[in-house]
């Protein structure tokens, strides 16, 4: 069955450090793969999303993403973090059956320290 | 910007009310999606639709219902709500052949006392 692991619960940074976050999956196939970002009281916005091809894949507010299929993972960087970054972080796989039927990890909340 | 309305955002009720999350999108999709959200935990998918006159359930088992009568209009009603009830539901859309992309309401937070 398909699924999501995001790891870490919790991370905290300094504003302008540099930001990892882990995702890594379980699915048979080459999967679809998002990040999404959640600001408090809000709903999801996509970050960026992987189908094929480069496997760096590069999204809104400076971020970006490696597909490393030897490694079922899908970390999310960002080279300098923004106080405005703090947010909680989903990645999410989906089924290449037309469905969009997402499985979400259970997310990482990031605070970030001026 | 994504065109996708959830109402009411907070409702505090007591056992037993019956209860409908109204979600409306602007987009023409074809597919909507409820989903629930519990702190720490990951959004479960709890229904979904490819069209009008079309639902299913989704992976987490609910005791919500839906409807799809318009293309624009999915709404979750529990006929007698519970403490157990008590979380976020999100709706979202996407188009067919489109990227994948989920595009998400604000949420709706239920507490149920």
């Amino acid at each position: 069955a398909q699924s999501v692991t995001q790891p870490d619960i919790h991370i905290t940074v300094s504003e302008g450090a540099s930001l990892e976050l882990r995702c890594n999956y379980s699915y048979g196939a080459t999967p679809y793969l998002f990040w999404y970002v959640q600001s408090p009281g809000q709903g999801l916005q996509l970050l960026l999303k992987y189908f094929s091809g480069d496997t760096l894949v590069q999204g809104i507010k400076g971020f970006e993403a490696e597909f490393k299929r030897s490694q079922s993972s899908f970390n999310l960087r960002k080279p300098s973090v923004h106080w405005s970054d703090a947010a909680e972080y989903f990645c999410a796989v989906g089924a290449l059956d037309n469905t969009d039927k997402l499985i979400f990890g259970t997310g990482t909340r990031l605070q970030v320290f001026p | 910007e994504a065109d996708i309305y959830q109402t009411p955002r907070y409702l505090v009720i007591g056992t037993g009310k019956k209860i409908t999350l109204e979600c409306s999108q602007t987009m023409g999709h074809d597919k909507m999606y409820w989903y629930q959200q519990d702190p720490g935990m990951e959004l479960h998918l709890i229904h979904y639709s490819y069209g009008v006159n079309s639902t299913e359930k989704g992976d987490l088992s609910s005791e919500s219902t839906v409807s799809r009568i318009r293309t624009e209009h999915f709404p979750l009603t529990l006929e007698s709500a519970r403490p157990s009830h008590t979380s976020q539901y999100l709706c979202a859309s996407s188009e067919w052949g489109g990227s994948g992309e989920l595009f998400f309401g604000e949420g709706s937070r239920l507490t149920v006392l």
